[in-house]
């Protein structure tokens, strides 16, 4: 079974900051099924990117994704108040869907 | 709009069994999506329970296949997943979703419901 661990567990930055969260798969798995996710407290998760780069309708091009092979990257060019939450990679692999443990990007 | 609306019961027993249903409006299950449930225990991370196609194929996360069925009802556009023999373990917010139709990832969410396994 793949594994997805990210980094870094937690993240401290300030708005205005650029965010960089890792997403490292334990072997070589394509592209087009990795996706991020964005959640916040009491909230659902929602979509920011999928196929490692194609961001979801309505998210704001402040959101960019990237990588391949076994690790790949959500960059958050200037961080927004709003833009702090936990973030979650997630693959499609063998049938299943599996995800990272979270990155949570704090003020 | 899509919407999603998972309801069924907040409390069930230890070695009872959990059913949820989940009510889709602004699409039909009948559509090319597949559908998902996915779980979030208190203060963790995220957890895919299994999904169903439109023709009413399932694939399930290995961990739980034994004892989870997600089955569909098109007359009355829901979804429902039952949890057989649960346990402390199983308690969990959990979400019905929508999966993308490009691509392999979940694009509509539902706001979740919390489960809580105690006798």
């Amino acid at each position: 079974e793949i594994v997805l661990t990210q980094s870094p567990d937690t993240l401290s930055l300030s708005p205005g900051q650029r965010a960089t969260l890792s997403c490292t798969a334990s072997q070589s798995v394509s592209s087009s099924y990795l996706a991020w996710y964005q959640q916040k407290p009491g909230q659902a998760p929602r979509v920011l990117v999928y196929g490692a780069s194609t961001r979801a309708t309505g998210i704001s091009d402040r959101f960019s994704g990237s990588g391949s092979g076994t690790d790949y990257t959500l960059t958050i060019s200037r961080l927004e108040p709003e833009d702090f939450a936990v973030y979650y990679c997630q693959l499609f692999r063998d049938s299943h869907y599996s995800f990272g443990q979270g990155t949570n990007l704090e003020i | 709009q899509v919407q999603l609306q998972e309801s069924g019961p907040g409390l069930v027993k230890p070695s009872g069994t959990l059913s949820l249903t989940c009510a889709v409006s602004g699409d039909s299950i009948s559509n090319g999506n597949w559908w998902s449930w996915i779980r979030q225990p208190p203060g963790e991370g995220l957890e895919w329970i299994g999904e169903i196609s439109r023709s009413g194929e399932n694939k399930y996360n290995p961990s739980l296949k034994s004892r989870v069925t997600i089955s569909a009802d098109k007359s009355k556009n829901q979804l429902s997943l039952t949890l057989t023999s649960v346990a402390a373990a199983d308690t969990a917010v959990y979400y019905c979703v929508r999966n993308g139709m490009v691509g392999f990832y979940m694009d509509v969410w539902g706001k979740g419901t919390t489960v809580t396994v105690s006798s």
